[in-house]
């Protein structure tokens, strides 16, 4: 099955410092990858869609200088936490489009395993 | 601007009872409709997934169903087991926008 993996899965900072987060797509091949914010007991909420080779598209309110995506290969995505404050805190998770699916299984988003921030 | 509701926001119940989550969507011009499991502090696991033109899903314990018009879908377990303790969480996608509108989730939490 369709496998997403995210790097790393917990990371502690100090608030001002940036912090990379990777997300991948381990045996398929994806032109569109998602990331998600949860804040703790809420849903998940969209930050923005990244596009392979191209830039990405942020949510309205979602500040694109301070989290930048990266999504230079067709398995491989970042998310860079510029700056990072403690309320910048959450849970990441990213998902990814199996470009290479066709009928409905071309809609599915496979989500990794998600990523915990602490600002401190 | 589509919403997704979920309701009971959380449920407790004891082992071997039969279930129904319940998901409703304001705007019905999705593509379709998905429902999730996590557990605490981990990533989605795809439980169902209805395409608009279906009306239902069954996977094991798990059948799914989906009223477009109306805008609901509903998530029926059976027999609940303590394994079956989760966030359960429905997301639609809307068509044109490859986005998934995620709920706030169905705490469940199956008793001994």
């Amino acid at each position: 099955g369709a496998v997403v993996s995210q790097h790393p899965s917990r990371v502690i900072c100090k608030s001002g410092t940036s912090v990379k987060i990777e997300c991948r797509s381990l045996d398929f091949q994806a032109t569109t990858m998602f990331w998600y914010r949860q804040f703790p007991k809420q849903s998940l909420m969209l930050m923005a869609t990244s596009n392979e080779g191209s830039k990405a598209t942020y949510e309205q309110g979602v500040e694109k200088d301070k989290f930048l995506i990266n999504h230079a290969s067709l398995t491989l995505s970042t998310l860079t936490v510029t700056s990072a404050h403690p309320e910048d805190s959450s849970f990441y998770i990213c998902s990814a489009r199996d470009s290479g699916a066709s009928g409905g299984l071309l809609d599915t988003q496979y989500f990794g395993p998600g990523t915990r921030l602490t600002v401190l | 601007k589509q919403e997704v509701t979920q309701i009971p926001a959380a449920l407790s119940v004891p082992e071997g009872e039969n279930l129904v989550l319940n998901c409703s969507f304001t705007d019905s011009a999705i593509y379709n409709l998905q429902w999730f499991r996590q557990d605490p502090g981990k990533g989605l696991t795809s439980l169902l997934l209805i395409q608009s033109s279906q009306r239902e899903q069954t996977s094991g314990r798990l059948n799914a169903s989906l009223d477009k018009s109306s805008g609901r879908s509903t998530l029926y377990i059976a027999a609940s087991q303590p394994g079956d303790s989760a966030t359960y969480l429905c997301a639609v996608l809307k068509g044109g926008y490859n986005k998934l509108i995620f709920g706030a989730g169905t705490r469940l939490a199956v008793h001994p």
